[in-house]
């Protein structure tokens, strides 16, 4: 089965640096996702590694280790905007079905 | 990026009685769409994937019976809660990717809020 794990709750200061990690146990894993879910609303894709290393995309970067079963979002130059949920997901289950896994998503409070 | 739109957006239903939640790609074609559900403060558990034409494939757990899926065509899926009770109040959103690969985006629908009083 998969099950992805990630930290409950984390803060933060505006203009500062912040690591979501997300470490998983899977059968049959293919990459890892991440997404951004503000209270109340649709997730938003941010990112996605199909092989190890780091994923670049402006102020939010990904990582990941497939032999080490773990990865991270990094968030830099924190806004206030930024505070929402992240969650990270697996894909792949073998099949056609292509479907994502979510983790236990980690709610991140940004402060002045 | 593609659009997922799904109605209603929210729901106050009597207990038993049923529910039927839409969910459409707007400008893609998706052999599969997939429901998830979210209560308060946790994360997004799958449901079922909906197959364009075939039966959905559930997930451990959820009972098919209850929670019925069609996919009539390749923008349209529908999630039918039957006879819903207060403990099936939760944050329903489905989605779907353009593509068959991996690595292609979900797009997810804005999501249903239903509360069974």
């Amino acid at each position: 089965g998969q099950s992805l794990e990630q930290p409950s709750e984390v803060t933060a200061v505006e203009g500062a640096i912040v690591q979501i990690n997300c470490t998983y146990q899977t059968s049959g894993f293919y990459g890892l996702s991440w997404y951004q879910q503000h209270d109340g609303g649709a997730p938003t894709f941010l990112s996605y590694n199909a092989l190890d290393g780091l994923e670049e995309t402006g102020r939010f970067s990904s990582f990941l280790s497939r032999s080490d079963s773990y990865g991270y979002l990094l968030l830099q130059e924190l806004q206030m905007k930024d505070s929402a949920s992240y969650f990270c997901a697996g894909s792949g289950c073998g099949g056609a079905t292509n479907k994502l896994i979510f983790g236990t998503g980690t709610l991140l409070a940004v402060q002045p | 990026g593609a659009v997922v739109s799904q109605h209603p957006s929210w729901v106050i239903c009597k207990s038993g009685t049923s529910v039927k939640i839409e969910c459409r790609s707007l400008d893609f074609q998706a052999t599969t769409m997939f429901w998830y559900r979210q209560f308060p403060k946790q994360s997004l558990m799958l449901m079922a994937t909906s197959n364009e034409g075939s039966k959905a494939t559930y997930e451990q757990g959820v009972e098919k019976d209850k929670f019925l899926i069609n996919h009539a065509s390749l923008t349209l899926s529908t999630l039918t809660v039957t006879s819903a009770h207060p403990e099936d109040s939760s944050f329903y959103i489905c989605s779907a990717r353009m593509g068959a690969t991996l690595n292609t985006e979900a797009f997810f629908g804005q999501g249903t809020r239903l509360t069974v009083v």
